[in-house]
């Protein structure tokens, strides 16, 4: 298993651009989410999926788009990218939603904007 | 916002000594689960530990959990160079499988 896969690794973007961050599992899971980390802030759920066709909002949705068409597949859309938005995101993926597995991270993503 | 607080901030020690990383969190809590990062990496499960259980072990990791005081700690005994990496604690308050960071503990082991 290729467990789960992050595209693309490094990423500059400028301000007003928009993009989308690929994120895949094959492990047949239920949950995915996405994360942002900034230093010295730990980790932040930006939105989250219990299965295809459900997502949620996390703690910092805003600016932020995703959608779950299928199991496998969470991109991330950044709608209009703002240098606030500069972090490395992070997708992860869990079993169950219903009873809390350990989570499994992508490589993340480094995003700059300028 | 930050459920977990690590503490310390960052630690150095030499090979072979134990560390021992704490975490405080605010509200109750279905279980509570420890990660690893190495530098520019992807987060790592170490352990998790359910709100019933006091304490747990794997190879040379110990958790504990004391809910009463709200707080846990994570012990690697005979730490090695390659456990160098940053460690967070994460929260589960029961909200369909969400889990809540806080900022980690920045572990040096010096060889």
């Amino acid at each position: 298993n290729a467990g789960v896969t992050q595209t693309p690794k490094f990423q500059v973007l400028k301000t007003g651009q928009s993009m989308t961050l690929q994120c895949a599992q094959d492990m047949n899971h239920e949950y995915m989410s996405w994360y942002r980390q900034d230093p010295g802030m730990g980790l932040r759920l930006i939105h989250y999926s219990v299965g295809a066709g459900i997502t949620d909002q996390g703690e910092v949705p805003n600016g932020y788009n995703v959608s779950r068409s299928t199991t496998e597949d969470f991109p991330l859309r950044l709608l209009s990218a703002a240098p606030s938005q500069t972090s490395v995101y992070f997708c992860a993926s869990s079993y169950s939603w219903d009873k809390v597995y350990e989570q499994y991270f992508g490589p993340g993503t480094r995003l700059t904007v300028t | 916002s930050q459920q977990g607080e690590e503490d310390p901030q960052a630690l150095s020690i030499q090979e072979g000594e134990n560390a021992t990383m704490n975490c405080s969190y605010k509200t109750s809590i279905n279980n509570l689960q420890w990660y690893r990062q190495n530098s520019g990496r992807g987060l790592v499960h170490l352990i998790l530990i359910r709100s019933n259980e006091r304490e747990k072990h794997s190879g040379r990791l110990r958790v504990t959990l004391d809910t009463s005081k709200k707080s846990s700690s994570l012990l690697i005994t005979a730490s090695r160079a390659a456990d160098t990496a940053s460690y967070f604690c994460a929260t589960n308050g029961g909200s369909q499988g969400n889990l809540i960071f806080g900022k980690g503990t920045k572990l040096s082991v010096k060889p």
